[in-house]
């Protein structure tokens, strides 16, 4: 597709189940970003990729959340054993290239965002 | 990472006004990015300004860059209804995965 694409737009669970939020980034783009938006709040960082690699994870809160990126390609976020307070907009962004190159913007193109809501 | 800090938390004015928002930041960057947000949705990039340039334009919008004071502002010129929206300032650094955190932005209200 043209931009960055989150699935699901909306998910509502339950405390204590299993979510997966998937992210399809611009065809190309080798970086990938996941964020967490709290209402009010600016997007915070969780986890960074570029390639099939994450490259700076130490925004994921705790080990119950964790992202892959097996091709390069599509992401996928994981939390398991949901709490309350992990209610927030997810948001997923990519980028061209990653760092380094000169060809680089730093440009950032978002999706929509999943918001999940844990009862 | 580069965390952008945005001044003030919220603005309001007229449709016709000028809107300008601040941004602060810590250490060194490669640039410095504006990112527009409308409630509810994904994030939409406006404007990057590299660390060598001090003042950039498009559109209505105005970018400036101190990179003494380490700040940036962003006018908005003749505003509109619809540039009601939040407004993020990111800094980035060329050399740190390009790894972006935003602050808690500037919510603009624009009143027809």
């Amino acid at each position: 597709g043209a931009g960055v694409s989150q699935t699901p737009s909306n998910k509502v669970t339950e405390k204590g189940k299993y979510v997966e939020l998937r992210c399809d980034p611009i065809s190309g783009h080798t970086a990938l970003y996941w964020y967490r938006q709290s209402l009010g709040q600016g997007p915070e960082f969780l986890i960074y990729f570029q390639g099939t690699g994450a490259a700076d994870d130490s925004g994921l809160p705790n080990d119950r959340f964790f992202a892959v990126r097996p091709e390069g390609s599509v992401s996928t976020l994981k939390i398991q054993r949901t709490e309350r307070g992990d209610s927030a907009v997810y948001l997923c962004a990519s980028s061209r290239l990653g760092s380094g190159t000169p060809r680089n913007t730093g440009e950032l193109f978002f999706g929509e965002g999943s918001r999940l809501t844990v009862l | 990472s580069q965390q952008g800090e945005e001044d003030p938390q919220a603005l309001s004015i007229q449709e016709g006004e000028n809107a300008t928002m601040n941004c602060s930041y810590k250490t060194s960057i490669n640039n410095l990015q504006w990112y527009r947000q409308n409630s509810g949705r994904g994030l939409v990039h406006l404007i990057l300004i590299r660390s060598n340039e001090r003042e950039k334009h498009s559109g209505r919008l105005r970018v400036t860059l101190d990179t003494s004071k380490k700040s940036s502002s962003l006018l908005i010129t003749a505003s509109r209804a619809a540039d009601t929206a939040s407004y993020f300032c990111v800094a980035g650094q060329n050399n740190a995965g390009n790894m972006l955190t935003f602050g808690g932005g500037t919510r603009l209200m624009v009143k027809p």
